[in-house]
């Protein structure tokens, strides 16, 4: 079945560093991928999506490329700031399976300053 | 615009008790999911509904029960809670592939 696999965190950077979170997903066929982020005591928001290969997702300065060779979704961003501070999950959607979700685990990001 | 509502937002069980978290959108998706948040385990899915009238299972989906009566509301239901329902739920909603709307959540504690 389709599976998302994201790396662990927590991940600590200083405000201004540059964030990669690396994501990487099985799955059949051709799926949508997605990045979700959500802040303490709040559900999750649609940050960024990518319907098809080499397609690039951008939202707020947050950036991820859909690269079907190596089946991954990187989230980067070249500046963070301290209320980017929040977990980050990549997700995929598949054709005929109604829309569902598949996530990965979540990476929980802490900006200091 | 409220989007996706869920209520109650917060509740506190005993083992063996019944409830029932509401789940109302206003914009007229078709399609929507219940889905429970654990440390550790990203967002799994419980039961989902493509359409007024249907539903069907998820991942996990033993222990609950769900209705889609009205195409805007998604009910799900604990018949007989136990402390492994302790979650944090969430329910979404989409039209397609676009990616989905979530509610704010439902922190359920069952004791």
């Amino acid at each position: 079945g389709d599976s998302v696999t994201q790396m662990e965190g927590p991940v600590t950077l200083s405000e201004e560093a540059f964030l990669t979170i690396n994501c990487t997903y099985t799955a059949t066929g051709y799926p949508s991928l997605f990045w979700y982020v959500q802040y303490p005591g709040e559900g999750l928001q649609l940050l960024l999506k990518a319907t098809k290969a080499d397609d690039k997702g951008s939202n707020k300065g947050f950036e991820a490329t859909y690269r079907k060779e190596t089946t991954s979704f990187h989230l980067e961003k070249g500046s963070v700031q301290v209320s980017d501070s929040a977990v980050y999950f990549c997700a995929l959607s598949n054709t005929g399976t109604a829309s569902k979700l598949t996530f990965g685990t979540g990476t929980r990001l802490q900006v200091t300053l | 615009n409220a989007g996706v509502t869920q209520t109650p937002k917060f509740r506190v069980l005993k083992t063996g008790q019944s409830m029932t978290l509401l789940c109302a959108q206003d914009m007229n998706h078709e399609y929507m999911y219940w889905y429970r948040q654990d440390p550790g385990m990203g967002l799994r899915l419980i039961h989902y509904s493509v359409g007024e009238g249907t539903t069907a299972k998820g991942e996990v989906p033993d222990g609950y029960n769900v209705s889609r009566l009205k195409k805007q509301n998604f009910l799900l239901g604990l018949e007989s809670a136990a402390p492994s329902q302790t979650s944090v739920y969430f329910c979404a909603s989409t039209t397609n592939r676009a990616g989905a709307f979530f509610g704010q959540g439902t922190r359920l504690t069952v004791v």
